[in-house]
């Protein structure tokens, strides 16, 4: 089975301007859930959704929106970006909500300038 | 709110050597607890899942404990070999939500 990936690896960015990441999760998982990586405060908890709907948000501003398709594939989406979003997210997969093993995918860098 | 502490932050040792990586939380009322490798810009790997329910789990030269009653979790590592070396996570599943509230790490270096 293919792992969690996520497009795209990369991302550089300014001030201001949005970004849109996206994961598609392992074939058959239902939940997929995000969070941010940085080095100060390490990895945190973005929002986690299962069958479409967004079960459960991390304390981050609203800014941060996401959203899952009827495949499962998710996106999230930065809009108004700031320095401090700068940072791996990281998206993760499983067959159903806090359960099971979370599958993770290499990330996605993004850096804002 | 659920606080994990992973102790120590960093740790060298020689190859061949076992080692015990540790885990704490605040709230007792887990749902599961997971540990993962991160090697450097690199996503996650799952090592080893511990339901609440369960004292211990064991892949190959890794096994990790749980005691729910005292907060702690231990990642025993046998026999260490240069390619551990990465930083281990501990995270827990609380009750009531279905994320994982992460430690900081442990940063493991093993020299040949």
């Amino acid at each position: 089975k293919a792992g969690v990936t996520q497009t795209p690896r990369y991302l550089i960015k300014t001030r201001g301007q949005q970004v849109t990441l996206s994961c598609s999760p392992i074939s058959g998982h239902r939940s997929v859930s995000w969070y941010q990586q940085t080095p100060g405060q390490g990895l945190q908890f973005l929002f986690e959704y299962f069958s479409e709907t967004q079960r459960n948000k991390g304390n981050f501003p609203g800014r941060f929106s996401g959203r899952q398709f009827s495949n499962s594939r998710s996106e999230m989406n930065v809009s108004t970006l700031e320095l401090g979003d700068s940072a791996l997210y990281l998206c993760a997969s499983s067959q159903s909500p806090g359960a099971d093993t979370q599958y993770f995918g290499p990330g996605t860098r993004l850096t804002v300038l | 709110k659920q606080e994990v502490t992973q102790i120590p932050a960093a740790l060298s040792v020689p190859e061949g050597e076992n080692l015990v990586l540790n885990c704490s939380f605040t709230d007792s009322a887990i749902y599961n607890l997971q540990w993962f490798r991160q090697d450097p810009g690199k996503g996650l790997t799952s090592l080893l899942l511990i339901q609440s329910s369960q004292r211990e789990q064991t892949s190959g030269r890794l096994n990790a404990s749980l005691d729910k009653s005292s907060g702690r979790s231990t990642l025993y590592i046998a026999a260490s070999q240069p390619g551990d070396s990465a930083t281990y996570l501990c995270a827990v599943i609380i009750n009531s939500g279905y994320a994982l509230n992460f430690g900081k790490g442990t940063s493991l270096l093993v020299t040949p």
